[in-house]
């Protein structure tokens, strides 16, 4: 089955700084990458997504990279501020977030320093 | 618009026990899928329901089953309680339309096994 990898677990930068979370998959046939924000005590939200047609997306602040020759994708968050504080999740799945569900990577606690 | 409701919303048990969580989608989401959260495996997917089938199971052991209603709203049930079984189980619910099927989690059940 799917896997996906995530990295760093932690990361730490100072507010307005840009940061970058990146993950990668084995299985080729994924289609829809999210990428969901979860804060202490709170559910997951998403945050972005993107389907395999698309190389990039935007959305203010935030923007998501996808390779599909590398397998690999990236989130991207720019002039970041305290409340970026939280725990982010990649994932992917085949079948659009569909009957396979999401594959989720192990997350990355993103720490903004004042 | 109500959201993804789960209840109850925390919860103990003991070993050998078995436990019952409900579910109710988005109004009008056909497809709940369920989601074990721990902080050593993150978030797995256990399994997803579209009208009312079962479309697929994650790999997890047979005392987890679950079931979906005519009005979509689902249950999940683990039987044979462990203590490994001490996790936050959070719902799903999408509209299941074609492309990207944006998954909107509910607040989680938190079950204790002592």
């Amino acid at each position: 089955g799917e896997n996906v990898e995530q990295h760093p677990s932690t990361l730490s930068v100072q507010e307005g700084d840009s940061a970058v979370i990146k993950c990668t998959y084995s299985d080729s046939a994924s289609n829809y990458f999210p990428w969901y924000k979860q804060e202490l005590g709170k559910r997951p939200q998403l945050i972005i997504d993107i389907r395999s047609n698309v190389g990039e997306k935007k959305d203010q602040r935030i923007a998501v990279t996808l390779n599909k020759t590398a397998k690999h994708f990236s989130l991207h968050i720019t002039e970041t501020q305290p409340e970026d504080s939280a725990v982010y999740f990649c994932a992917a799945s085949i079948t659009g977030g569909g009957a396979d569900g999401l594959t989720f990577g192990k997350g990355t606690h993103l720490i903004i320093q004042p | 618009k109500a959201g993804v409701t789960q209840t109850p919303r925390y919860l103990i048990k003991t070993r050998g026990q078995q436990v019952t969580l409900s579910c109710s989608p988005i109004s009008g989401h056909r497809s709940v899928s369920w989601y074990q959260q721990t902080p050593g495996q993150g978030l797995q997917f256990l399994f997803e329901y579209f009208s009312e089938t079962q479309r697929n199971k994650g790999n997890f052991p047979g005392r987890f089953s679950g079931r979906q209603f005519s009005n979509s709203r689902s249950e999940m049930n683990v039987s044979t309680l462990e203590l490994g079984d001490s996790a936050l189980y959070l719902c799903a619910s999408s509209l299941y339309s074609s492309g990207a099927n944006v998954l909107t989690f509910g607040a989680g059940s938190r079950l204790t096994v002592l």
